[in-house]
């Protein structure tokens, strides 16, 4: 069974620009979760999505933004690029009501640097 | 506001016993998690507590005390491949998402 997968793996990009990453769940998930894991910091909640609707979303500026699909996947959109924007941005999924709560799969996230 | 509060570094020997305690404040508490990140890779599940007690996977144990607000990862037998991150994480309510804790490093030496 294939594991969550994300893309791309690095982005390099300058202040000011718009990132997109893409996450693909593990089948039959229907819950994603997006963390931002910068050095030091521990892993950051930014949103979660579940049935294609956004159910919660962490401590982050309006500028970090996302969708899901019909088909489960999801991208998070990251406006107006900041230098402290750069880290590694880890996709989650899980099986939604139907999961033990603390129970989610990570992929191998995406390395987002802003220069 | 919820924090996690856990060891930022711990170091022990090939083949002994270590553990990484966590205590934490957070209202609509649910469960308690352990994830491990080696270097460069993914956190990975290891253990999920809602009830009070011992759970064990192997070589890994996790407890938790919900009146204390505390809980604590056991490794057993520690070996090389051990050395990585460990964050507990704790689930609240309704909600989906995971608080993490900072990390604790945890270091094997030989």
């Amino acid at each position: 069974e294939a594991g969550v997968t994300q893309s791309p793996t690095h982005l390099i990009k300058t202040r000011g620009q718009q990132a997109t990453l893409r996450c693909s769940p593990i089948s039959g998930h229907t819950s994603v979760y997006w963390y931002q894991q910068a050095l030091g910091l521990g892993l950051q909640f930014l949103l979660w999505y579940d049935e294609g609707e956004e159910r919660n979303r962490g401590n982050f500026p309006p500028r970090f933004s996302g969708r899901q699909f019909p088909n489960y996947s999801s991208e998070l959109n990251v406006n107006a690029l900041e230098l402290e924007d750069s880290a590694l941005y880890l996709c989650a999924s899980s099986l939604g009501d139907a999961s033990p709560k603390g129970e989610q799969y990570f992929g191998p996230g995406t390395r987002l640097t802003v220069t | 506001g919820q924090s996690l509060e856990q060891p930022s570094e711990v170091t022990a020997v090939e083949g002994a016993i270590v553990q990484i305690n966590c205590t934490y404040q957070t209202s609509g508490f649910y469960g308690l998690s352990w994830y491990q990140q080696h270097d460069g890779g993914a956190p990975t599940f290891l253990s999920y507590n809602a009830l009070d007690g011992l759970e064990e996977t192997g070589r890994f144990s996790s407890f938790l005390s919900r009146s204390d607000s505390y809980g604590y990862l056991l490794l057993q037998e520690l070996q090389m491949k051990d050395s990585a991150s460990y964050f507990c994480a704790v689930s609240r309510g309704s909600q989906g998402n995971l608080i993490f804790g900072k990390g604790t490093k945890l270091s094997v030496k030989p």
